[in-house]
């Protein structure tokens, strides 16, 4: 079982709808959780940290996070073509270095 | 302010030649990260560093590679012999305080090993 699991997709939305993207991680202790925009040619960008369970909101982003199911996932409410990108949930396994899911690649039709 | 910097943007080799990787983490922050990221493996960790002191570099491939910080202020990762299948865009990485923290990265090396 792979320490971060992203499905590839890609998750295709359309203009205005939300796009949901969902993290499963292995280990249990893991404290600290981060999602990564990445558009295509470019580096990843820091979009949302979360830390304890439930809702974290900020702009058209929420991050939720469940430590018993070991899921944290991603919303993009009113989804626009500049959310097209790929993006990457990251954990650091018992505080160890940071591990990046394989990352999910959205696509917003107008 | 300045995010992280890396130079150069693009480096083209031959296949033997020593390729040279910089890079000037955000001021302030103690920690620095290298990657490298490649379509059939997406972004590994190479190396990371607290303090200037090199701290996990078990994602380092093999000898060929190896990686500086001399200061808090500048790295180097350093490929000699290059390899054709050491073509990757590398990206650096700093954060403010270890590897649970939010990361920053620069705007990556895409290096190509012909």
């Amino acid at each position: 079982q792979k320490e971060v699991e992203q499905n590839s997709g890609p998750l295709s939305v359309p203009e205005g709808a939300i796009a949901s993207l969902n993290c499963t991680y292995s280990d249990r202790v893991s404290q600290s959780f981060f999602w990564y925009r990445q558009y295509s040619g470019k580096s990843p960008e820091l979009i949302m940290s979360i830390y304890s369970n439930g809702d974290k909101e900020d702009g058209r982003f929420t991050a939720q996070l469940n430590k018993a199911s070991q899921y944290v996932s991603l919303l993009i409410r009113d989804s626009q073509p500049s959310d097209s990108a790929t993006y990457l949930c990251a954990v650091p396994p018992a505080g160890n270095k940071l591990t990046f899911g394989g990352g999910t690649r959205v696509l917003v039709k107008p | 302010d300045a995010g992280v910097i890396q130079s150069p943007r693009h480096e083209v080799t031959e296949m033997g030649q020593e390729v040279t990787l910089r890079c000037k983490p955000i001021s302030g922050h103690n920690s620095l990260f290298w990657y490298r990221q490649t379509m059939m493996r997406g972004l590994e960790l190479l190396i990371y560093f607290n303090n200037n002191v090199p701290i996990d570099d078990s994602g380092m491939p093999e000898d060929r590679f190896s990686a500086k910080m001399p200061n808090a202020s500048f790295s180097t990762l350093k490929i000699q012999p290059s390899e054709p299948r050491d073509s990757a865009v590398y990206f650096c990485a700093s954060s403010l305080r270890g590897n649970s923290y939010e990361q920053y990265f620069g705007p990556g090396t895409r290096l190509t090993v012909t």
